[in-house]
């Protein structure tokens, strides 16, 4: 079953607007972290942010995480048209190691108009 | 680009029969988890490997089983398959000691 929940569930924006999107998720988690998936290939990790964090940054990446509502936003500014993805939250609600498992939701597509 | 391998690339099969999708493990990862992605889905963890044992699983029946390799290489198999089994099947490794997973590029798999 999907834990997370990501909105808007697709996103088209002109190169060069900033681009936001939101995940929310229903258990306690150990972290989350923000993946990118190019045309249904593998995923490429952008950043984890820790429960006890609340911002942290990776170049034009910005991601916040209010654990109080469980939830999670990744920022994405100066959009280019290689940032055309689907972009997806997952929590590990585990104590460590990944034993659990990653918990994915459904994604946002985001479309960068040229 | 990951130093996660996957085979095949691409593999179409007939319902009830059997599959084995390889995956070599990123260099000094010794950590390897395997996830089903159905169309316009998440992934769905199907199960980790540590050390050459299962150390967690997701909600999939037995007919999904795995293996790990001493040098951490990693095969998912699964029996009788079934058309909902038809999807992109991600490998990702990591070490023990760290959350980050490193997918690979994925074997997409039909079952007709």
């Amino acid at each position: 079953s999907q834990q997370g929940e990501e909105d808007p569930q697709a996103l088209s924006i002109q190169e060069g607007e900033n681009a936001t999107m939101n995940c929310s998720y229903k258990t306690s988690i150990n972290n989350l972290q923000w993946y990118r998936q190019n045309s249904g290939r593998g995923l490429v990790h952008l950043i984890l942010i820790r429960s006890n964090e609340r911002e942290k940054h990776s170049g034009r990446l910005r991601v916040t995480l209010d654990t109080s509502k469980k939830s999670s936003s990744l920022l994405i500014t100066a959009s280019r048209a290689a940032d055309t993805a689907s972009y997806f939250c997952a929590t590990d609600g585990g104590t460590g190691g990944g034993a659990d498992g990653l918990t994915f939701g459904k994604g946002t597509h985001l479309i960068i108009q040229p | 680009e990951t130093g996660v391998t996957q085979s095949p690339t691409h593999l179409i099969k007939t319902r009830g029969q059997q599959v084995t999708l390889r995956c070599s493990s990123q260099s000094g990862h010794n950590t390897v988890s395997w996830y089903q992605q159905a169309l316009g889905q998440g992934p769905q963890f199907i199960f980790q490997y540590y050390r050459e044992e299962e150390n967690g699983r997701g909600n999939f029946p037995p007919r999904f089983s795995g293996l790990q390799f001493p040098n951490y290489s990693s095969e998912l198999n699964v029996n009788a398959l079934e058309l909902d089994d038809s999807a992109l099947y991600l490998c990702a490794s990591k070490t023990a000691s760290t959350d980050t997973q490193y997918f690979g590029p994925g074997t997409r798999l039909t079952v007709l």
